[in-house]
């Protein structure tokens, strides 16, 4: 079965420059979620999108933008990166009024900030 | 505010052996979704179970089987006659449908399991 593809899978940036991630929903799929993974952490929520509007969000710095286009795919833009943001970038799809909402992830972007 | 708690922070076990994870969860809610995860080494997040807080029947699920308890707030998960590929960090995870669609989840710290041969 199709799953969600997230690319690039590895990402290295400099301090200051800017990312753009993209997650691509398993099909049929129409609600999108972000979540950061710091070494040793838990997933923490960033962000989710339903039918391309701002569902919720969660502790995403002012720095990152998020949208969700017409295909469902979605990007995460991160800009003036800093040291602390080198993680692990999951994107999660799940289908609206599916039973208990349950969101499946993608192989996730590691990122890291020099 | 949701939260998840999960107090064994690694287990060792042989192969072959029982394994039964702990959760804790606190929400005021009335309705919400338990979900466990597992990560491998490799770093993908991979759905295993669900639960809503309706239904406190407990399962099996070939090696895996949960046991939800509302009057603890526990959400225990055990792995039978476990394998080494079962060697992961497994997440337990709390869904509230506070909005119509894109509900977070929260998740406990992990525990980080490890069968050896």
């Amino acid at each position: 079965a199709a799953g969600v593809i997230q690319s690039p899978r590895h990402l290295i940036k400099e301090k200051r420059e800017t990312a753009t991630l993209k997650c691509y929903p398993i099909p049929r799929h129409d609600t999108v979620y972000w979540y950061q993974q710091g070494p040793g952490q838990d997933p923490q929520f960033l962000i989710s999108f339903y039918e391309k509007m701002q569902s919720d969000k969660g502790s995403i710095p002012d720095r990152f933008s998020a949208q969700q286009f017409s295909d469902y795919h979605s990007e995460l833009n991160m800009s003036s990166l800093e040291l602390g943001d080198s993680a692990l970038y999951f994107c999660a799809s799940s289908l609206y009024r599916e039973i208990q909402e349950t969101q499946y992830f993608g192989p996730g972007t590691r990122l890291l900030v020099l | 505010a949701q939260k998840v708690t999960q107090a064994q922070t690694e287990i060792s076990v042989v192969e072959k052996e029982d394994v039964t994870l702990d959760c804790v969860y606190e929400t005021r809610d009335t309705t919400y979704y338990l979900f466990w995860y597992k990560q491998p080494p490799s770093g993908e997040l991979v759905f295993l179970i669900r639960r809503n807080s309706f239904d406190e029947q407990n399962e099996i699920s070939g090696r895996y089987s949960w046991n939800f308890q509302k009057s603890t707030s526990s959400f225990n998960f055990t792995i039978t006659a476990s394998q080494v590929v079962d060697s992961a960090v497994y997440f337990c995870a709390l869904s509230v449908p506070i909005k119509a669609a894109g509900n977070k989840l929260t998740f406990g710290g992990g525990t980080r399991v490890l069968v050896k041969p």
